[in-house]
């Protein structure tokens, strides 16, 4: 059965550090992954998404993710982190597109000035 | 991108009572609807896919009789929690799918159902 795995549920860092928010996948095929924000109050926000071809792939708000089959792992970065950043963050994997797409348990981000 | 709204975004009811959310795209066809449902802390658990005009699909474990869901036009589906007990409280979240080559899912604020 496919899964995702967000191994960090809260994450602190400081305006302009940089970001890694970690995402493990299991999935029998090639899996099409995304990275989702949400913000309190509001829908979550596709910010990238990796179906095929190049690895690393580049999102909305400067952020980028890569894929690595090998370590079925789909991290999402960011090299500089602004406050408004702080939301919460969701990886997914597709069966089949955006169809009954599986989520991970979400990564709370909070900025500190 | 595209717009999804539902409403209520937040609403309290009493045991026993039933509840309708609707979900609706504002400036596109959604041919596909998805209902989730997230429980504090925990992720999005779909519970059904909802195609216009025909009956949804449910997860497996998700009550169809608990939870009516229907999709009448290519803007609106409703979620209907019928006869809403405390463990149904939680934050629903619909999704829609709309035409083109992309099918990118544009989500909803969500709607959070408390129930007395």
């Amino acid at each position: 059965a496919q899964s995702v795995t967000q191994p960090d549920i809260h994450i602190t860092v400081s305006e302009g550090a940089s970001l890694e928010l970690r995402c493990n996948y299991s999935y029998g095929a090639t899996p099409y992954l995304f990275w989702y924000v949400q913000s309190p109050g509001q829908g979550l926000q596709l910010l990238l998404k990796y179906f095929s071809g190049d690895t690393l792939v580049q999102g909305i708000k400067g952020f980028e993710a890569e894929f690595k089959r090998s370590q079925s792992s789909f991290n999402l970065r960011k090299p500089s982190v602004h406050w408004s950043d702080a939301a919460e963050y969701f990886c997914a994997v597709g069966e089949s597109g955006y169809n009954k797409l599986i989520f991970g348990a979400g990564t709370r981000l909070a900025v500190h000035p | 991108g595209a717009v999804v709204s539902q409403h209520p975004s937040w609403v309290i009811c009493k045991s026993g009572t039933s509840v309708k959310i609707e979900c609706r795209s504002l400036d596109f066809q959604a041919t596909t609807m998805f209902w989730y449902r997230q429980f504090p802390k925990q992720s999005l658990m779909l519970m059904a896919t909802s195609n216009e005009g025909s009956k949804a699909t449910y997860e497996q474990g998700v009550e169809k009789d608990k939870f009516l869901i229907n999709h009448a036009s290519l803007t609106l589906s409703t979620l209907t929690v019928t006869s809403a007990h405390p463990e149904d409280s939680s934050f629903y979240i619909c999704s829609a799918s709309g035409t083109g080559d992309t099918g990118e899912l544009f989500f909803g604020e969500g709607s959070r159902l408390t129930v007395l």
